[in-house]
């Protein structure tokens, strides 16, 4: 299957910063990237969708200024939690599809403490 | 709108038993079926997917599952269980296509005993 890569695999950091994690599809060009959020021993709730080149479109709850998306390139998304909390502490997923009605492709994830 | 279903949170079965994961779908579209396997803290791996061409789908590592129409269902099954299959099974339901995304049922943590 495609490769999809993120960075950091995990990333511990204080109150009130912001923290960006990158999410690229190593071996094919992605049209749409997708942000999961993980809780512990639950399911992944999809939080947002995003097509290179335009604005990423939120699912219903999902605060847009505070999880910021950017689809830069075919190859690569942002995700930035910007002034981070306690309750933000999650594990973050994304994915990439190549193309319409195509299998979305999972990186490792990004494990996020917020202290 | 879409939805899975899965029920048993929590399955355990033998090594060399039957597994047999269960999964109840629910869309106003053909649906595009996807059971993914997920080991602690990684990502997800696609073990099998329907799209609407054959109704018994192979996957990898010995699992398959079959969709069944009337049943709106497509459990996973495979013949033997090994030790490495002890992980989180998601099911998931797609639009086929039209947006891409992919709503997932809440998991089955399956336990394999020696």
């Amino acid at each position: 299957g495609a490769v999809v890569s993120q960075h950091p695999s995990r990333v511990i950091c204080k109150s009130g910063t912001s923290v960006k994690i990158e999410c690229r599809s190593l071996d094919f060009q992605a049209t749409t990237m997708f942000w999961y959020r993980q809780f512990p021993k639950q399911s992944l709730m999809l939080m947002a969708t995003s097509n290179e080149g335009s604005k990423a479109t939120y699912e219903q709850g999902v605060e847009k200024d505070k999880f910021l998306i950017n689809h830069a390139s075919l190859t690569l998304s942002t995700l930035t939690v910007t002034s981070a909390h306690p309750e933000d502490s999650s594990f973050y997923i994304c994915s990439s599809v190549a193309g319409k009605a195509d299998t979305q492709y999972f990186g490792p994830g990004t494990r996020l403490t917020v202290l | 709108a879409q939805s899975v279903t899965q029920l048993g949170s929590h399955v355990s079965v033998s090594e060399g038993a039957l597994v047999l994961l269960r999964c109840n779908y629910s869309s106003s579209v053909p649906p595009y079926l996807f059971w993914y396997v997920q080991y602690p803290n990684q990502g997800l791996q696609l073990l099998l997917k329907y799209t609407s061409a054959a109704t018994l789908v192979k996957g990898i590592n010995g699992f398959e599952a079959e969709f069944k129409k009337s049943e709106t269902s497509f459990h996973l099954t495979k013949p033997s269980a090994h030790m490495s299959d002890a992980a989180e099974y998601f099911c998931a339901v797609s639009d086929g296509g039209a947006t891409n995304k992919l709503i997932f049922g809440t998991g089955t943590l399956l336990a394999v005993q020696p």
